[in-house]
């Protein structure tokens, strides 16, 4: 496609069910970056892959977030025993060139999930 | 002290205004971003730079290293400008730390 694409753009589950949340990049696209974006909140980092490894892994917030993605494809965030704090957008963005590149991010149309 | 300051967090502006919107660092970065949010959610990126000045239509970004400080600046305000302002800023690392953003409303 033309950009970012996330799925879904809506997710409501229930506390201490597991989510996955999926990023198809810009083909062609190196790095991969999944942000958050907590309601009246700024936008946190959570992770950054350069093609299938994650050289930065230091936004996660904790143990029940992990992601991983697909050579320099798809990638999945996945929430485990989700918490009612996990509310938000969650954004993908990605970019052309290698870390210490200078590269605009793209980003897609976020993922936002309610933890009832 | 957050990493990256902006100001003012909100600005109330008429048509047609020139608005500047400040951004602060307390880091060393190779990058600055700044980036625009809609207020259905949608982020673009605006400009992306390291030194001196960038144009682009009614936008200009500049960027000051020796004071850690960048301004966003819109000339000619219209109300489809009004949008979330985010700053943010690369280091050594790969991730960008962000500003907290300025909502700015441009009316008739």
């Amino acid at each position: 496609g033309a950009g970012v694409s996330q799925s879904p753009s809506n997710k409501v589950t229930e506390k201490g069910k597991d989510v996955e949340l999926r990023c198809d990049p810009i083909s062609g696209h190196t790095a991969l970056y999944w942000y958050r974006q907590r309601l009246g909140q700024g936008l946190e980092f959570l992770i950054y892959f350069q093609g299938n490894s994650a050289p930065d892994k230091s936004g996660l917030p904790s143990d029940r977030f992990s992601a991983e993605r697909t050579g320099e494809s798809v990638s999945t965030l996945t929430i485990q025993r989700t918490q009612q704090e996990d509310s938000a957008v969650y954004l993908c963005a990605s970019s052309l060139m290698p870390a210490g590149g200078q590269d605009t991010q793209y980003f897609g149309p976020g993922t936002r999930l309610t933890v009832l | 002290k957050n990493e990256v300051e902006q100001s003012p967090q909100n600005l109330t502006a008429q048509e047609g205004e020139f608005i500047t919107i400040n951004c602060s660092y307390s880091v060393g970065i190779s990058a600055l971003h700044w980036l625009q949010q809609h207020p259905g959610g949608g982020i673009v990126s605006l400009f992306m730079l390291s030194s001196g000045k960038k144009k682009h239509g009614r936008l200009i970004a500049t960027i000051n290293i020796q004071e850690k400080h960048s301004s966003l600046h819109i000339t000619a305000s219209h109300p489809r400008d009004s949008a979330v302002y985010i700053c943010a800023v690369r280091g050594t690392a790969s991730k960008l730390t962000f500003g907290t953003g300025t909502r700015l409303q441009v009316t008739l």
